[in-house]
């Protein structure tokens, strides 16, 4: 089966550093993506890992682990405007190469 | 580029009456997905398209729901006869697919669908 677990909600405050994880588990893997999505809006693309290890990019950082079905979002210097929702999803090529999407994390930054 | 570009940005319908939700995917994209969200479920991939071709549509609910892409610049999803069930936010997303995706996908606005 396929399935992808995150924490449902996280409150952090501003200035801070957050952790979202995300675990996976998936017929197949061709990669795994972090969105942001805020409320009454589109997801937008914030990373893109498919190797193991870190990939930094500015204020937000993504982690992958392919042995552990394991990734992280770390957000440094965190913003009032990163309160949002972060969606986990995973690319699975398993019938044609579909993403499929964890619940999403609610981030509060707090001031 | 105008980014994905769906209509309408809301729609309310009757239970029973048919619905069509359009997207106009992002110019020289290749590949088109429809997912709905809600918040008990998140975001389910219904279809997707490649070059204009239906890969997968296991995801489509039911009989009820069919989707076409007669054109890369052009898809639409029906609905009929919607229920109140069918009550979501509909996304419409591209992405140019050369067997590597490393940018993610560009959502559009997407569709807020009330039946009632």
């Amino acid at each position: 089966g396929q399935n992808i677990d995150q924490p449902t909600e996280m409150t952090a405050t501003e200035g801070a550093i957050v952790q979202i994880n995300c675990t996976y588990q998936t017929s197949g893997f061709n990669g795994l993506f972090w969105y942001q999505q805020h409320a009454g809006e589109a997801p937008t693309f914030l990373s893109y890992n498919v190797l193991d290890g870190l990939e930094e990019k500015g204020r937000f950082s993504s982690f992958l682990s392919r042995s552990k079905g394991y990734s992280y979002l770390l957000l440094k210097e965190l913003q009032m405007k990163d309160s949002a929702s972060y969606l986990c999803a995973v690319r699975d090529p398993t019938g044609g190469f579909k993403t499929i999407f964890g619940a999403g994390t609610r981030l509060f930054v707090k001031a | 580029d105008a980014g994905v570009i769906q209509s309408p940005r809301h729609e309310v319908t009757e239970m029973g009456q048919e619905v069509t939700l359009r997207c106009k995917p992002i110019s020289g994209h290749n590949s088109l997905f429809w997912y709905r969200q809600t918040m008990m479920r998140g975001l389910e991939l219904l279809i997707y398209f490649n070059n204009n071709v239906p890969i997968d549509d296991s995801g489509m609910p039911e009989d009820r729901f069919s989707a076409k892409m007669p054109n890369a610049s052009f898809s639409t999803l029906k609905i009929q006869p919607s229920e109140p069930r069918d009550s979501a936010v509909y996304f419409c997303a591209s992405s140019l697919d050369l067997g590597q995706v490393d940018y993610g996908y560009t959502f559009g606005s997407g569709t807020r669908l009330t039946v009632v």
